[in-house]
């Protein structure tokens, strides 16, 4: 099975740069996803690391080590917009995924 | 618009009624699945199909069931439902590894 550990919440200031860690255990893994849900929304998807190393994405980039087992998602340029819940998700298969619990992030002023 | 709907949206009933909540993507995606999110559990996967006539379990599948004779639908049948069945649930269709989710089916079970 997957087991997958986050940080319930995190604040940040408004253009600061925020780091989201996700550390996993797992008996088979194919890579690690992030999901951006905002409240009373539907979960959207942010990146994919199938490889170690860094994936950039505009104002986002995701990394992950599989030796370490462990990932995190970097906002940056915070915007009151980036306040929301935020979920990495790894697959014990192809298509079997386990979500993290989420960290809510709030941006203040 | 390339999207996935979920039928009904909000739905009130009682426990043993047996009810089905409807998925449907129209972007030709083979890989559908079914979550449910509760406060603080995050979200969890009760079944997931990689095609029509092939489904399997997630995470939490007990008290679920879910059938796919077409590509574009993946509905989600609880035959008896019971409080603890009471969440938020999310229907999401995949072309491989980005998931895109429906708009969520609140379930409430009294």
């Amino acid at each position: 099975g997957q087991s997958l550990e986050q940080p319930s919440e995190v604040t940040a200031v408004e253009g600061a740069i925020v780091q989201i860690n996700c550390t996993y255990q797992t008996s088979g893994f194919y890579g690690l996803s992030w999901y951006q849900q905002h409240d009373g929304g539907a979960p959207t998807f942010l990146s994919y690391n199938a490889l170690d190393g860094l994936e950039e994405t505009g104002r986002f980039s995701s990394f992950l080590s599989r030796s370490d087992s462990y990932g995190y998602l970097l906002l940056q340029e915070l915007q009151m917009k980036d306040s929301a819940s935020y979920f990495c998700a790894a697959g014990a298969g192809s298509y079997q995924l386990t979500f993290g619990k989420g960290t809510k992030l709030s941006v203040i002023p | 618009e390339a999207q996935v709907t979920q039928n009904p949206r909000y739905l009130i009933t009682v426990t043993g009624k047996k009810l089905t909540v409807t998925c449907s993507q129209n972007m030709n995606h083979e890989y559908m699945s079914w979550y449910r999110q509760d406060p603080g559990l995050g979200l969890r996967q009760i079944y997931y199909s990689m095609n029509v006539e092939v489904t399997d379990k997630g995470d939490v599948p007990e008290g679920y069931k879910v059938s796919r004779k077409e590509k574009r639908n993946f509905p989600l049948i609880l035959e008896s439902p019971s409080p603890n069945q009471t969440s938020l649930y999310f229907c999401a269709s995949s072309p491989g590894y980005e998931q895109y989710f429906g708009p969520g089916t609140r379930l409430t079970v009294t």
